[in-house]
């Protein structure tokens, strides 16, 4: 049990589209996620940390406006890049968070997108 | 304020070897403690975690944690290296709720057949 999935599992994308990427707890309900940056050979990096129902909270240094964030049932939350830039280009992992049960509070991660920005 | 730290980013083992992958925390409250696994291009996965309770801690595929508060470490250790632990180890630390985890910079363990 447990299992969060991510989709994409990769992207490649022009310099100034948008991106879109889908966190789902598969098997348990998640009032709350959290996204991860992680860039090559470095530590994951929270991003922000997406409620369901209500505003994502970001991260000293996150643009809001950059890294949209909706948390719109308890199994899902997007994360969209907007106006992509190379520089944009990571590793991006999700999180969601057992709220109940033997492993309340334990954060489960997804396998992560990788995102190309060209 | 919480933060944790990994020494030696690389550790390289022959297989059959201890492994031993260091990690120092700091952390204001009691904290909780978790050591996780990366293979490539994969997601995180939880090898073990300290909550409360026994010190030293068992996780996944044979490794173990022991928890000294005096030395605010959280050490990972297995007896025997196999060619299949070959990844990256992370460290983190969170506070009681949990919320938000904080993670070191890890180490890449290679396992020399």
């Amino acid at each position: 049990g447990a299992v969060v999935s991510q989709h994409p599992s990769w992207v490649i994308c022009k310099s100034g589209t948008s991106v879109k990427i889908e966190c789902r707890s598969l098997d348990f309900q998640a009032t709350t996620m959290f996204w991860y940056r992680q860039f090559p050979k470095q530590s994951l990096m929270l991003m922000a940390t997406s409620n369901e129902g209500s505003k994502a909270t970001y991260e000293q240094g996150v643009e809001k406006d950059k890294f949209l964030i909706n948390h719109a049932s308890l199994t899902l939350s997007t994360l969209t890049v907007t106006s992509a830039h190379p520089e944009d280009s990571s590793f991006y992992i999700c999180s969601a968070r057992v709220q109940s049960g033997e492993r309340y509070n334990e954060q489960f991660f997804g396998p992560g997108t990788r995102l190309t920005v060209l | 304020a919480q933060s944790v730290t990994q020494l030696g980013s690389h550790v390289s083992v022959s297989e059959g070897a201890l492994v031993l992958l260091r990690c120092n925390y700091s952390s204001s409250v009691p904290p909780y403690l978790f050591w996780y696994v990366q293979y490539p291009n994969q997601g995180l996965q939880l090898l073990l975690k300290y909550t409360t309770g026994a010190t030293l801690v068992k996780g996944i595929n044979g490794f173990e944690a022991e928890f000294k508060k005096s030395e605010t470490s959280f050490h990972l250790t297995k007896p025997s290296a196999h060619m299949s632990d070959a990844a990256e180890y992370f460290c983190a630390v969170s506070d009681l709720g949990a919320n938000n985890l904080f993670f070191g910079t890890g180490t890449r363990l290679t396992v020399i057949p």
